[in-house]
């Protein structure tokens, strides 16, 4: 069965320190989306991507950035961790036809920075 | 600019029916979702709406006027499984970028 998976589900880093988060998808999806979830706020988007080498900002990128490589994995990167990326983050994925760009979510990247 | 309102919480009897309110504000819209997320899970798809009226999918249906910037989403029946946190996004122009609200917390008791 196809799936979007996420790793590691859980990590601690300490201030400063780069730390990537992957997502990976076996839908072959053209679209790709990274959020953040914080309590009050809702999902808010980081990074999306329509296709290999497509990358655009959302409303929230400043300290992280993406980049996609092939179909299957958008990884996102926080340059240098801050104690307010603390968060859930969440990749999701979809096509680009269809019911009208529904998307399907990983299980969640539970980030602490320290 | 953008924006999306719904309850934050919201508090129902197991058997019932219960309507989740949405409004928003958006600039050239092209879509309406609505997604249900359980505590400590990802949120999953539950409905797409781009034209007015009701789309109904067994126990639950979403209704749109765009005219007005609203959007309900109807559960019917309601069971204990149904306790969760309901996402309502809106897709903005010709691509696939969606917004989110805050989400409505749902809590149905026995």
């Amino acid at each position: 069965d196809a799936e979007i998976t996420q790793s590691p589900r859980h990590k601690i880093t300490e201030t400063g320190r780069q730390v990537t988060l992957a997502c990976h998808q076996t839908w072959n999806h053209n679209n790709m989306f990274w959020y953040r979830q914080d309590l009050g706020h809702g999902l808010r988007l980081i990074h999306y991507s329509y296709g290999v080498q497509d990358t655009n900002k959302g409303e929230v990128s400043d300290g992280y950035s993406v980049s996609r490589s092939n179909t299957e994995d958008l990884p996102l990167t926080l340059e240098s961790a801050a104690s307010s990326q603390t968060s859930v983050y969440f990749c999701a994925s979809g096509f680009d036809r269809g019911l009208g760009g529904e998307q399907y979510f990983g299980p969640g990247t539970r980030l602490t920075v320290t | 600019g953008q924006n999306i309102d719904q309850p934050t919480e919201m508090t129902a009897t197991e058997g019932a029916i219960v309507q989740i309110n949405c409004t928003y504000q958006t600039s050239g819209f092209n879509g309406l979702f609505w997604y249900q997320q359980h505590a400590g899970e990802a949120p999953t798809f539950l409905s797409y709406n781009v034209l007015d009226g009701l789309e109904e999918k067994g126990r639950f249906s979403s209704f749109l006027s765009r005219s007005k910037g609203y959007s309900y989403l109807l559960l019917k029946e309601l069971q204990m499984k149904d306790s969760a946190s309901y996402l309502c996004a809106v897709r903005r122009g010709g691509g696939f970028k969606t917004i989110f609200g805050a989400g409505t917390r749902l809590f149905v008791k026995a």
